[in-house]
This record gives C-alpha cells, sequence and structure tokens, in this order.
C-alpha cells in the first residue's frame, strides 16, 4: 500500500492519559501535514512537519499537543492528559515538496475519550 | 474564524441528474480553491481544484465555477452516480500548504 497510513485507526482514551498518533507518509514523501476534524466541522490544520523539523504549528493547541516527525520512522501526534473536547478525527496529509495543496490523506485515526 | 463555509450540510438528487455543491469563503487572499470527496472511514481524497485566475475548471462530470467578486465556488456532478454518494469538503489555500476546509456537504444520489 502506497498512501498515507494511520494508526491505530480508532483509539479510546479515558481523560487524563496520552494519546499517541502515527502516520506514516506515501513512499518519497518528506512533508507531512496534520489536522484535525472536529464534530460537525471542517478539517483543521495543525501543524507541518519535514524530517526532523516542524516547520508551522500554528495550528497546535498551546498545551498538551506535540508533534514530531524523526529520521526514522512514523511522523507522531502526541496528546498528553486527554480532555473530552479533544475526541475527534486526526488526519495526516504528506507531500512530496512543501508549499504545497497538493496533500494526499491518510484514513485518519478517530480519538474517543471517555 | 471559519473561512470557509458550506452551508447545506446534506443534498439529496436522483440519478442522473446534476447534484450542486456550494461554498462560501471570507479570506480575499485565498487564491487556490480545492474539493475533496471522502467516504466513510477513509481519508479526504482530492477531487478537482480551481486556481483564482479561472472562473470554471472541468474534469470529466465534475466542473468547478468560481466567481471571485461573490467569494463563491460551486461543483456541478453531471449526471449524478450512486457511487457519488460521499462527504464533499471545500478548501481554500493562499498558494501554500494551509488548507482550510469547510464542514462538508453529504451527498446522497438516489437510484
Amino acid at each position: 500500500n502506497a498512501g498515507v497510513m494511520q494508526n491505530p485507526r480508532h483509539l479510546v482514551r479515558r481523560r487524563g492519559q496520552e494519546a499517541r498518533l502515527r502516520c506514516s507518509p506515501m513512499k518519497g514523501h518528506s512533508h507531512v501535514y496534520w489536522y484535525r476534524q472536529l464534530p460537525e466541522e471542517g478539517l483543521k490544520f495543525m501543524v507541518y512537519l519535514q524530517k526532523e523539523n516542524i516547520i508551522d504549528e500554528s495550528g497546535m493547541p498551546k498545551e498538551r499537543f506535540s508533534a514530531e516527525f524523526p529520521k526514522e520512522g512514523p511522523s507522531i501526534l502526541r496528546i498528553q492528559q486527554v480532555v473530552r473536547g479533544d475526541s475527534a478525527a486526526y488526519f495526516c496529509a504528506s507531500s512530496s515538496s512543501g508549499v504545497t495543496y497538493e496533500q494526499y490523506f491518510g484514513p485518519g485515526t478517530r480519538l474517543t475519550v471517555t | 474564524d471559519q473561512q470557509v463555509k458550506q452551508n447545506s450540510p446534506s443534498l439529496s438528487v436522483q440519478e442522473g441528474r446534476i447534484s450542486i455543491l456550494n461554498c462560501d469563503y471570507t479570506n480575499s487572499m485565498f487564491d487556490y480553491f480545492l474539493w475533496y470527496k471522502k467516504y466513510p472511514a477513509e481519508g479526504p481524497t482530492f477531487l478537482i481544484s480551481i486556481s483564482s485566475i479561472k472562473d470554471k475548471n472541468e474534469d470529466g462530470r465534475f466542473t468547478v465555477f468560481l466567481n471571485k467578486s461573490a467569494k463563491h465556488l460551486s461543483l456541478h456532478i453531471v449526471p449524478s452516480q450512486p457511487g457519488d454518494s460521499a462527504v464533499y469538503f471545500c478548501a481554500a489555500s493562499r498558494n501554500d500548504y494551509k488548507l482550510s476546509f469547510g464542514a462538508g456537504t453529504t451527498v446522497t444520489v438516489r437510484a
């Protein structure tokens, strides 16, 4: 499967726990974007990363959220001390070059906080 | 804060007829517009796009129209087919990576 892969597809966490969402970009892509979709809303940009660099995190909540894209392995979106308001679908997208709207999306991770 | 709006959450159309989806935006700095299609349990997939220097772009059964003065775009699907039943998202960009999405319109094509 050469597409963008995300895991897990579904994640249930209790309030206060940590959530780790993983994204493997398409083969040959080195630019990764994370979006969040709250219920009844459109996808909202969170962060743009290249290998080992955060390029733009202007859409990330200031606390509890972090993202990384290490030299080896998938990109990870980490949410510490989850709250019910974090329940959403989190989509990852990738592209072969930066500064582009031509992004390919993964199937998403649906996070439910109980 | 919502810079891209899709005011119709759902649309039902008979197979073979035209589906018209609408989208409005507020940020005049947007210069590239896209439509994505999303099936349940899948990510959005790119459908068609249009640059702000154009007012129409066509790709098979799909046509996107852009009215810059009204800050409005629409997607026409002719003829509609059962496989077109999905959620359609309008998105806009300032010719960079930061896409702004509408809330989506769920299209149901009736046989």
